[in-house]
């Protein structure tokens, strides 16, 4: 597509259940990333995923958090057992390769998630 | 903790003033990034400075990059109550570097 989408928007969830949100990148990028930004503040990175290679999950926070990415399509970032601090925004954005190699990031708007 | 780190934290000027932004990092870097977020939402990419450079410019933008330093600024010129959002720099972590670490970013207010 023409930039990355992101499903939801919007999600309220109550504290406890499970949660799946969902990013379709740019055709052809190979790099997708997870981060979370809590209101007011920088962006919190959670994962990484890179062509076929094993993602990189070093940013991810607890066990509860966790993320698939089909190939070079669709990834999803799935939270269980939701909590209050789990309450942020979650942006997904895609490149055509690693940062390093000079290419910016396109972002998605982001899911907005309120843990009640 | 964060690589890079914006000053100031927030800044308020009028219509048709300059903005400069400041962003100090940590580590080596191959490039080094500014991004620009409205409402909280998705970030758009605004420019890209290679680590062999010292200056570039786009349109109403001027990056500078002093490696010795470690430091980066951000120049928006003619300022305009569109450009009225949050500004973030963001560093590759250098030759294994993989992914963008972003800083806090500044919220710039342009008063109309």
């Amino acid at each position: 597509g023409a930039g990355v989408s992101q499903s939801p928007s919007n999600k309220v969830t109550e504290k406890g259940k499970d949660v799946e949100l969902r990013c379709d990148p740019i055709s052809g990028h190979t790099a997708l990333y997870w981060y979370r930004q809590r209101l007011g503040q920088g962006l919190e990175f959670l994962i990484y995923f890179q062509g076929n290679s094993a993602p990189d999950k070093s940013g991810l926070p607890s066990d509860r958090f966790s993320a698939e990415r089909t190939g070079e399509s669709v990834s999803t970032l799935t939270i269980q057992r939701t909590q209050q601090e789990d309450s942020a925004v979650y942006l997904c954005a895609s490149s055509l390769a690693p940062a390093r190699t000079n290419y910016g990031y396109t972002f998605g708007s982001g899911t907005r998630l309120t843990v009640v | 903790s964060q690589q890079g780190e914006e000053d100031p934290q927030a800044l308020s000027i009028q219509e048709g003033e300059n903005a400069t932004m400041n962003c100090s990092y940590k580590t080596s870097i191959n490039n080094l990034q500014w991004y620009r977020q409205n409402s909280g939402r998705g970030l758009v990419h605004l420019i890209l400075i290679r680590s062999n450079e010292r200056e570039k410019h786009s349109g109403r933008l001027r990056v500078t990059l002093d490696t010795s330093k470690k430091s980066s600024s951000l120049l928006i010129t003619a300022s305009r109550a569109a450009d009225t959002a949050s500004y973030f720099c963001a560093t590759d972590g250098g030759t294994s570097g993989s992914r963008l670490t972003f800083g806090e970013g500044t919220q710039l207010t342009v008063n109309p």
